[in-house]
């Protein structure tokens, strides 16, 4: 199956920080998303993003499908920022479920 | 927005027990989905689910476990004899199509004693 691998495992950030999440992915996808995972353990899904470049806020995300990555930018990072980041994508032969990376978590200081 | 709704949020069961976790997928979605993650490990796919069957199962999915969608609107997943190591936070996931964004439950976290 595809593999995803996320970079860096863990963040520590101070607040007001900047920040980059990557995510390399090993096949074609024609899905991927990021998901913030809070300390409650719900998954939050920040961006629907197969290819091109969204923003949400403080968040951006980056998916550059030829080159099989795809970037997640926190800017003016906050307390509320800390949690688990995961990539998640969908490839594009016979594999019709979301396979996720082991996630980034970042931890964000006051 | 429309959500993934799963109930309970959290249950306890003694070990052996059959336990039954609940979902309500988006009305439209056609395509539904059960994943596990153990606490502190990666999310895991544990079986799909289209026009009534299943589409497609994990290793993890063994005899143990069994979805029904036993209307038009619930989605469960059953696990028949619960073992200390199923203690896990299940989602659920539904999607319109595929290719189409995954919208995510809130999950059960599920602690086998």
């Amino acid at each position: 199956g595809i593999q995803v691998e996320q970079s860096p495992p863990d963040l520590i950030l101070q607040e007001g920080a900047n920040s980059t999440l990557r995510c390399n992915f090993s096949d074609s996808v024609n899905n991927l998303q990021w998901f913030h995972q809070n300390p409650w353990g719900q998954l939050i899904n920040l961006f629907y993003i197969p290819s091109g470049t969204k923003q949400n806020g403080r968040l951006s995300a980056t998916t550059v499908a030829t080159e099989r990555y795809s970037l997640l930018y926190i800017s003016s990072s906050q307390t509320t920022d800390s949690g688990v980041y995961f990539c998640a994508v969908e490839t594009l032969i016979n594999d019709y479920k979301l396979s996720f990376g082991a996630g980034t978590t970042v931890t964000v200081r006051a | 927005e429309p959500e993934v709704t799963q109930t309970p949020s959290h249950q306890v069961t003694q070990m052996g027990q059959e336990v039954i976790l609940r979902c309500v997928p988006i009305s439209n979605h056609l395509y539904f989905y059960w994943y596990r993650q153990i606490l502190g490990q990666k999310v895991e796919f544990l079986v799909s689910f289209y026009n009534n069957e299943i589409s497609e199962k994990s290793e993890i999915f063994d005899d143990q476990f069994s979805v029904e969608r036993p209307d038009g609107s619930n989605f469960t997943l059953k696990i028949r004899s619960t073992k200390l190591e199923d203690s896990a936070m299940y989602f659920c996931a539904s999607t319109k199509e595929i290719g189409y964004g995954y919208t995510f439950g809130s999950g059960t976290r599920l602690t086998v004693v």
